[in-house]
């Protein structure tokens, strides 16, 4: 089953913050981030891989609920190259990824 | 650029049609996995290669099958296409599926079937 997304989308202006969710009805063993741009491959942002943990690199960061089932990612300060559209990415014990339907991120100038 | 390369970039083919689609995984890793994407969507896990062998698989029929060659290059065969086939296809390697690895995404294959 597949995690839920929200919002699925949500539009910017330059320099505001924005919130991404993604819950399971599963337990999580792990959460992957990727961001992808029209036409390109996902890229990866990052994983979590235990209950509690934050990470964080530049203005975008993620936290991991176990209990909760579901993790977050936070964008802060938002840039224009932060437009894209965002999947978070479920993943079992082989680590196969089953991905959210998406949230599609416009930043404004 | 994350090493993962895939060919064709593109290809059209007719329904009832075979195709073959192919990855070469990163260096250093011995995983790869095969997604499908349709327009709008998040992508779907079709199977799993590890050191050759079919490691998973998800709820795609017998029709998508895959191969892993020695070099950890892999290939994905769909046979008698159909119209909802039409997708991108991304591969994706990882290290050893006994731990949680990132899995680096190549720039996918664009299928259209007319």
């Amino acid at each position: 089953q597949q995690p839920v997304q929200s919002p699925q989308a949500v539009i910017l202006r330059e320099g505001e913050d924005a919130v991404i969710n993604c819950s399971s009805s599963k337990a999580l063993y792990s959460v992957h981030w990727y961001r992808q741009k029209h036409g390109e491959a996902p890229v990866f942002l990052m994983i979590l891989l235990k209950g509690g943990e934050q990470k964080g690199h530049d203005k975008i960061s993620a936290s991991f609920n176990e209990k909760k089932q579901q993790s977050s990612l936070y964008l802060t300060a938002s840039q224009l190259s932060y437009s894209g559209t965002y999947f978070c990415g479920t993943a079992n014990a082989g680590n196969m990824l089953t991905f959210g339907g998406g949230t599609r991120l416009m930043v404004k100038p | 650029e994350t090493g993962v390369t895939q060919s064709p970039t593109h290809l059209i083919k007719t329904r009832g049609q075979q195709v073959t689609l192919r990855c070469s995984s990163q260096s250093g890793h011995n995983t790869v996995s095969w997604y499908q994407q349709a327009l709008g969507q998040g992508p779907q896990f079709i199977f799993q290669y590890y050191r050759e062998e079919e490691n998973g698989r998800g709820n795609f029929p017998p029709r998508f099958s895959g191969l892993q060659f020695p070099n950890y290059s892999s290939e994905l065969n769909v046979n008698a296409l159909e119209l909802d086939d039409s997708a991108l296809y991304l591969c994706a390697s990882s290290g050893d599926p006994v731990v949680t690895d990132t899995q680096y995404f190549g720039p996918g294959t664009r299928l259209t079937v007319l």
